[in-house]
This record gives C-alpha cells, structure tokens and sequence, in this order.
C-alpha cells in the first residue's frame, strides 16, 4: 500500500532563514510526488511536483523539493522563509500508471514564521 | 479563470438527516476527485470520476455514500442518514485529465452533524 509520511507536526523558522518541511514515501513502485499548501479556511493550492526528469523541482513562491529515491524522500524547502508562508503544507503521492492518479496525503506539517 | 467551485460553504444537520454537497469542476477538466479532511484522519481520498464515469470508489466509507457527476461537470456527493462521524470539510478537485495528475481544489464543504 502507498502511504506518506511528514515526521514533524510542526516547524518553527525565523523570518529570513531557510525552511525545510520533511515528507517520506512509501510506494510499491514509481511514485508522482506533489506538495500543497493550505492557508487557513481555504482549500488547498498545488506548489509543486515531481513527474520525471530533474531531481530538483522548483514551485510556487520561492519553495523548492529535492526528490531522492535512495531515501524515499522529497523534502519541501524554501532559501529564505516569509512571515506569509506560515501555512499547513501536505506531501502527496500517486503512483505512476495508477488508474485515475488519486492522491494519497501524508498528515501535514504546521509550518509557523516568526518576525 | 474561475476555479474549482463547491457549495454550501458550510452546512449543519441532524443525525439521520440526508445531505448533498455540490461541486462544479474547472470548465474543461475531465477528471474529478472528492476527498475529506477530518482532524482524526487527516485527507482521505473518496472517489475519481473520468468524465461521468466512477472507475475508483474505493474511498467511499460506507454504502450510505454515493456520487455521480452529469454532463462531465457538475458532481454531487450525497451521504444518507448522516452519523456524528460524517463531520468533516469535504474537498472537491479537478484536474484536466487523469494523466496530468495536477489537480486543482475546491475550498470545501464544512458538514457539522449534530
């Protein structure tokens, strides 16, 4: 079975340092891996995603994810965090060839920026 | 353009009750999800419809849900006999087709079930 797995509920940056939101995945074969954010009582907004290709995706607002197979990981990261990307972020993945592509979400990391 | 829209933002009812949430895709996707949040179970996924067709209901929690989608468009979850367990904000996605895996979220439907 396909699962995700975000180890930390929470993470705490300071405004101007970089940021990194870990996600682990468990797939029984090539994975599609996605990361989302979600700001509060809104619906979720699609940041980035690995199909094939370049291990190092780049997205929306400056965040970035480093897809390595070795670990099974794709960490979400960001250079320089902003007080506005204080949000719930979730890894998501389907596998390829999956009829329909349903998106199997890890539980989500709080990310919290301090001025 | 517009995005991916549900309705009602909000809705409470009794125990019992039957209940239908709306949701209308982005004009021209083919693909269509439903999943739910809930603070217990995080997002799970319940339902993908190609074109009006449901290949994958392996997420639907009981036979008290059901879906349809007409027209390759609008869909409407239904849950029958609501449980206190049904609260949760119910999520609509659509993407342009179910090989583009890129979907695109609606900002849900919040059921409260007293």
């Amino acid at each position: 079975a396909q699962s995700v797995a975000q180890p930390e509920d929470q993470v705490n940056v300071a405004e101007g340092n970089p940021l990194t939101v870990k996600c682990t995945y468990s797939v029984s074969g090539n994975p599609y891996l996605f990361w989302y954010v979600q700001y509060p009582n809104r619906g979720l907004q699609f940041l980035l995603k690995y199909i094939t290709g370049d291990n190092l995706v780049k997205g929306s607002y400056g965040f970035e994810a480093e897809f390595n197979k070795s670990q099974t990981s794709f960490h979400l990261k960001k250079p320089s965090a902003l007080v506005s990307d204080s949000a719930l972020y979730f890894c998501a993945v389907t596998l390829r060839g999956n009829q329909g592509g349903k998106l199997i979400f890890g539980q989500g990391t709080e990310l919290s920026v301090k001025p | 353009g517009a995005g991916v829209s549900q309705s009602p933002s909000n809705k409470v009812t009794e125990k019992g009750k039957d209940v239908e949430l709306r949701c209308d895709p982005i004009s021209g996707h083919t693909a269509l999800y439903w999943y739910r949040q809930s603070l217990g179970q995080g997002l799970e996924f319940l339902i993908y419809f190609q074109g009006n067709s449901a290949p994958d209901k392996s997420g639907l929690p009981s036979d008290r849900f059901s879906a349809e989608r007409t027209g390759g468009s609008v869909s409407t979850l239904t849950i029958q006999r609501t449980q206190q367990e049904d609260s949760a904000v119910y999520l609509c996605a659509s993407s342009l087709d179910s090989a583009t895996y890129e979907q695109y979220f609606g900002p849900g439907t919040r059921l409260t079930v007293t």
